[in-house]
């Protein structure tokens, strides 16, 4: 148990709808992160923020937002849904300055 | 920008037998190296990491890497798999500080008895 949460762990809906992951920290942890991962793209780095503040983007659809609350979770909206939006969507997170990142159980999402 | 090629999509291999997994990276700044495992229907889990001293890194399970800077690879080793070990494997680099992941295609490692 990497101390990271992620709700829920499934997710099935139709496209066009719109979806919220959410991410929990572990204690401590300032930074957080969110990744893909899908058959065709692998595993692929969205968003990061940090204490709060959006730190740095990747490659994230304009569909797709995020934001960190003042209790560090974070939440990942996804809109507009497409069938290739289906994947498994990771969070990840690390203290303030730290080099590794602890990965939560995923949310597997399934557009139909 | 990074990459990183992990050059086996498959490595078969009986039990304990000793089994190396490959990774070469690509980067024009210094670098952490990050080996992670994902079991089937869970997420990944962080098995070593070099940061920066030793070359040789020890991680969890009995698996070790040793970075080589010439060469730019981090190859992952173990000298006796189990079947437990069957997982897909995941190779990963960030630049200095706290930054994304770049992750490459992974490597299934199937141990049969």
């Amino acid at each position: 148990d990497s101390g990271v949460t992620q709700t829920p762990k499934h997710l099935i809906t139709a496209t066009g709808q719109r979806v919220t992951l959410r991410c929990s920290p572990r204690s401590g942890d300032l930074s957080v992160y969110w990744y893909q991962q899908s058959l065709d793209q692998g595993l692929q780095f969205l968003i990061q923020y940090y204490n709060g503040e959006e730190r740095a983007k990747g490659n994230i659809l304009e569909r797709f937002s995020a934001q960190q609350f003042p209790d560090l979770h974070s939440e990942l909206n996804l809109s507009s849904l497409e069938l290739g939006d289906s994947a498994l969507y990771f969070c990840a997170s690390s203290v303030q300055g730290g080099e590794t990142q602890y990965f939560g159980p995923g949310t597997r999402l399934l557009v139909l | 920008a990074q990459s990183v090629t992990q050059l086996d999509s498959q490595v078969p291999v009986f039990e304990e037998a000793p089994v190396e997994l490959r990774c070469n990276y690509s980067s024009s700044v210094s670098v952490y190296l990050f080996w992670y495992v994902q079991y089937p229907n869970q997420g990944l889990q962080l098995l070593l990491k070099y940061l920066s001293g030793s070359t040789l890194v020890k991680g969890i399970n009995g698996f070790e890497a040793e970075f080589n800077k010439s060469q730019t690879s981090f190859h992952l080793r173990k000298p006796s798999v189990h079947i437990s070990d069957t997982a897909e494997y995941f190779c990963a680099v960030s630049s200095t500080g706290f930054q994304k992941l770049v992750f490459g295609t992974g490597t299934r490692l199937l141990v049969s008895p």
